[in-house]
């Protein structure tokens, strides 16, 4: 069965720092699409950057960029130069590669990034 | 850019009722999904459909049938409510699998209190 951890319950960090926040997932498909979406206060949830499994190339997005590391099964999502709407709920997802699935969601990571 | 609707935004519930959250989307999209969201649980999945007049079951179906009578409309139905129910739910739907169909678009979520 499909599962996705989200260990940081919440980070903090000053604005234009670098952070990075993660995630580790387990899966027994040899395919798998790997996301993180933001969700901001109002609660509107907005997907960020994707991570296909085949690829070796980390994805990058504006400043958002992911560590992809397959032999651990970890997906970290690093934003560079914070800015104070940064600050949200981080959530990592994973879908299966098998036809017709769904993706599963980790629990979150709150954000905030101080002035 | 892909919309969901879902209605209603809030509702208060009586224990033992029934309840019906719709979500519609018009992006022609395939997937759609109903997650809840509890404090410290992240999003979890309720149930999901891949095309019209069928749904599968999430990770926590338990008490929650759902609907998909056409492409567009996708609804979740809680026969017998419970206080346990209480939660955010929140519709997605994504318009297929591989590269950028993979993107989920969300709802901005039913607030549903079950006293």
């Amino acid at each position: 069965a499909q599962k996705v951890t989200q260990t940081q319950t919440s980070i903090s960090v000053m604005e234009k720092t670098t952070v990075t926040m993660d995630c580790v997932y387990e899966t027994q498909d040899s395919s798998y699409f790997l996301f993180w979406y933001k969700q901001t206060a109002s609660g509107e949830i907005v997907f960020l950057i994707r991570q296909d499994s085949y690829k070796k190339e980390n994805a990058t997005v504006g400043h958002y960029s992911l560590n992809f590391q397959k032999p651990k099964s970890s997906i970290g999502l690093i934003i560079t130069a914070t800015q104070i709407e940064d600050s949200a709920v981080y959530f990592c997802a994973m879908r299966e590669g098998s036809n017709n699935n769904a993706p599963r969601f980790g629990a979150g990571t709150k954000l905030t990034v101080k002035p | 850019e892909a919309a969901v609707t879902q209605s209603p935004r809030s509702k208060v519930a009586v224990t033992g009722g029934k309840v019906t959250l719709s979500c519609h989307q018009t992006n022609n999209h395939d997937y759609m999904y109903w997650y809840r969201q509890d404090t410290g649980h992240g999003l979890r999945l309720i149930h999901y459909s891949y095309v019209a007049d069928s749904t599968e079951k999430g990770d926590i179906p338990d008490g929650y049938k759902a609907s998909r009578p056409s492409q567009e409309n996708f609804s979740l139905i809680l026969e017998l409510a419970s206080l346990s129910q209480t939660a955010v739910y929140f519709c997605a739907s994504s318009s297929g699998t591989g590269g950028s169909a993979e993107t989920l678009y969300f709802g901005s979520g039913t607030r549903l209190t079950v006293l």
